[in-house]
């Protein structure tokens, strides 16, 4: 099946630190979503995003959708030790299985205190 | 609370068994989804259910299978056909073309 293009596949950062991934598609989607998974859980979802262009704002989180629509951004500012976890994207084609997500196969931070 | 909850957490099996995972919600949500992940992979689709009594097939449905008799309950089987179950199974579930929210998953080891 399709897959998105997510990047970095891991990142070691220092507390205080600001962080960025972002999600690249070779297909327009229509709607973009941020999750964060902790071990051993399921995802939560930060972030949705439904409108090219769109800059969106969760706390200390900043998710964008890419003004080609085939990419998303994420940003998380003045990382803190429970920012550990992995963040993944999921992109909806309305084109595909009946607007089935897609997703990346995510981000893993580290936070180091 | 409105939620999604799956049971077990934790579930061995031995090979040649089939075993059904739980999942109910109580979001009163037409469409729930099954999704297995690996170690360093995304989360992949194996089946979904837009409504009670319909189901199709994911990106990897061989050797799974489905029933959704009530709209609040989406079990899944692993049959013995399933060469490599060892996995989490996360369950989720939205309104038509809506945000997903998942539950807290099961993770099944084959023994």
């Amino acid at each position: 099946g399709q897959q998105l293009n997510q990047s970095p596949q891991s990142m070691f950062i220092q507390e205080g630190e600001d962080v960025s991934m972002n999600c690249t598609s070779s297909s327009i989607f229509n709607t973009w979503l941020w999750y964060k998974q902790d071990p051993g859980e399921g995802p939560v979802l930060l972030i949705a995003l439904y409108k090219a262009g769109e800059l969106t704002s969760n706390g200390r989180l900043t998710a964008q959708f890419g003004t080609t629509r085939k990419d998303s951004f994420l940003n998380i500012s003045a990382s803190i030790p429970s920012d550990v976890g992995i963040y993944f994207c999921a992109g909806r084609n309305y084109g595909g299985s009946q607007g089935n997500l897609i997703f990346g196969k995510g981000t893993k931070l580290s936070v180091k205190p | 609370d409105g939620g999604i909850t799956q049971s077990p957490k934790y579930l061995f099996r031995k090979e040649g068994q089939n075993v059904t995972l739980s999942c109910e919600q109580n979001l009163n949500h037409d469409a729930m989804y099954w999704y297995r992940q690996d170690p360093g992979q995304g989360l992949r689709l194996i089946y979904y259910s837009q409504i009670v009594n319909d189901f199709q097939k994911g990106d990897i449905a061989e050797g799974y299978s489905v029933s959704r008799e009530k709209k609040e309950s989406f079990p899944l089987t692993v049959t013995s056909a399933q060469k490599n179950p060892t996995a989490f199974y996360l369950c989720a579930s939205s309104r038509p073309g809506d945000e997903q929210f998942f539950g807290p998953g099961t993770r099944l080891t084959v023994l």
